[in-house]
């Protein structure tokens, strides 16, 4: 079964680094993902397609502070430089050829 | 700039019917799937269904088939989302969004329509 594991909260100071983790299930380690951004009271914003070797497809805007990277079953988002702006729930989706569509849990990341 | 405009606040009460629009903007509407998720209140994202504008082929998530229904007006770029009949529990906020053409997975979002049902 398809399941994305996200830590619920992270937190960091403004202006430092911050890496997020989602999990892909066992015997997933080859697949994409997606992140979004949803700030309070927001809609969703997508971020990047990051596949399993790392590489990664910004959606427009998104500033250069943010970037994704890949090891084995765990995929990461990376924000540097963090701003206030940046505080807000952060999900990573996933899919599979036949299979649902599944969305991880959900980080909720506080800028300090 | 793909833009995906949805339909505003809805207050509605149990038993009744309801339709939420998403309009499209800025790309080829026919070729991209538009994809429905939900947000309960508090809580996380999920997939409803989506449909393909060009021929109207519908996939519902097992959770939400036969619950509400998908459908799309190619002549004004506008996907729907519609329940016949209302209960508390879809008290959420919908998005509306477009999959992405290399891979299932959302690339550009609806602002979200707020639905409050009441008992």
């Amino acid at each position: 079964q398809l399941v994305l594991t996200q830590s619920p909260s992270a937190s960091a100071s403004l202006g430092a680094s911050v890496r997020l983790t989602c999990t892909l299930s066992s015997g997933h380690s080859s697949y994409a993902i997606a992140w979004h951004q949803q700030k309070p009271q927001t809609g969703p914003r997508f971020l990047m397609k990051l596949n399993s070797d790392g590489s990664h497809t910004k959606g427009d805007g998104v500033p250069d502070r943010f970037s994704g990277s890949s090891s084995g079953d765990e995929r990461y988002l990376t924000i540097s430089s963090l701003q206030s702006e940046d505080e807000a729930d952060y999900y990573c989706q996933t899919w599979g050829r036949g299979m649902p569509w599944v969305f991880g849990g959900g980080t909720k990341l506080t800028v300090l | 700039e793909v833009q995906l405009v949805q339909s505003g606040a809805e207050v509605k009460k149990s038993g009744e019917s309801l339709r939420i629009s998403c309009q499209a903007s800025g790309y080829t509407f026919s070729i991209y799937w538009i994809v429905w998720v939900r947000q309960l209140p508090g809580k996380g994202l999920e997939l409803m269904g989506r449909i393909y504008p060009t021929d109207s082929d519908t996939r519902y998530s097992p959770s939400f088939q036969g619950q509400v229904t998908i459908s799309v007006d190619r002549s004004i770029s506008t996907a729907y989302l519609e329940w016949s009949s209302l209960k508390a529990s879809d008290t959420a906020v919908y998005y509306c969004a477009r999959q992405a053409r290399d891979g299932d997975y959302v690339d550009s979002w609806g602002q979200g329509t707020l639905t409050s049902v009441s008992s």
